[in-house]
């Protein structure tokens, strides 16, 4: 079955630092998301992407966050300097035309 | 503005015995809603989902939800608990717009427990 992968599975980066985290939507999707879930609390949207472009994005999504397609298979979220308070799980997601999203295992990022 | 309220953060309950998990949405335009399962370290898993087709759903697993306009609601429920149900169970819900996918807002999860 079809499934979306993260890589990595861990990050541990320092205050400051540029991250890149990558996922690999399914591959007839059309539509991918980036979310994240801080510990303890609910999974927030952070991003669509759609047609190569940014569709729709949350006041959490700033100047320092940056969404890439760079082939025909990778779907990445950058960071560009990080923060303590970006510290949290961030999932990758991807969909069809039916609605339905099929979310990454994540990748847990640690900023010290 | 959409929102989903879960009530309960957590519940409990006997193998066997039936499962509810709660779910009240707020939309102002039609909601399509959904259900999905977080086991320990892993990702999110699709249940179930309301598209505007049949108001009651049946998704994996032996669960299923129905849709109530009027009570802005979409309860999870499973007949019969099993010790593998246990799990964080998310409800999020987004807008039915033609032709396009909007983005999830989910609730704050709740944690079910599974006692032998």
């Amino acid at each position: 079955e079809p499934e979306v992968t993260q890589t990595p599975s861990h990050q541990v980066t320092q205050m400051g630092q540029e991250v890149i985290l990558r996922c690999v939507p399914i591959s007839n999707h059309l539509y991918f998301y980036w979310y994240r879930q801080i510990l303890g609390q609910k999974v927030e949207f952070l991003v669509s992407f759609y047609n190569n472009e940014i569709s729709e994005k949350s006041e959490i999504f700033d100047d320092q966050f940056s969404v890439e397609r760079p082939d025909g298979s990778n779907f990445t979220l950058k960071i560009r300097s990080t923060k303590l308070e970006d510290s949290a799980m961030y999932f990758c997601a991807s969909s069809g035309d039916n609605y339905e999203q099929y979310f990454g295992p994540g990748t847990r990022l640690t900023v010290t | 503005a959409q929102s989903v309220t879960q009530l309960g953060s957590h519940v409990s309950v006997s193998e066997g015995a039936l499962v509810l998990l709660r779910c009240n949405y707020s939309s102002s335009v039609p909601p399509y809603l959904f259900w999905y399962v977080q086991y320990p370290n892993q990702g999110l898993q699709l249940l179930l989902k309301y598209t505007s087709a049949a108001t009651l759903v049946k998704g994996i697993n032996g669960f299923e939800a129905e849709f109530k306009k009027s009570e802005t609601s979409f309860h999870l429920t499973k007949p019969s608990a099993h010790m593998s149900d246990a799990a964080e169970y998310f409800c999020a819900v987004t807008a039915a717009y033609g032709g396009s996918q909007g983005n999830l807002i989910f609730g704050k999860g709740t944690k079910l427990s599974v006692k032998p």
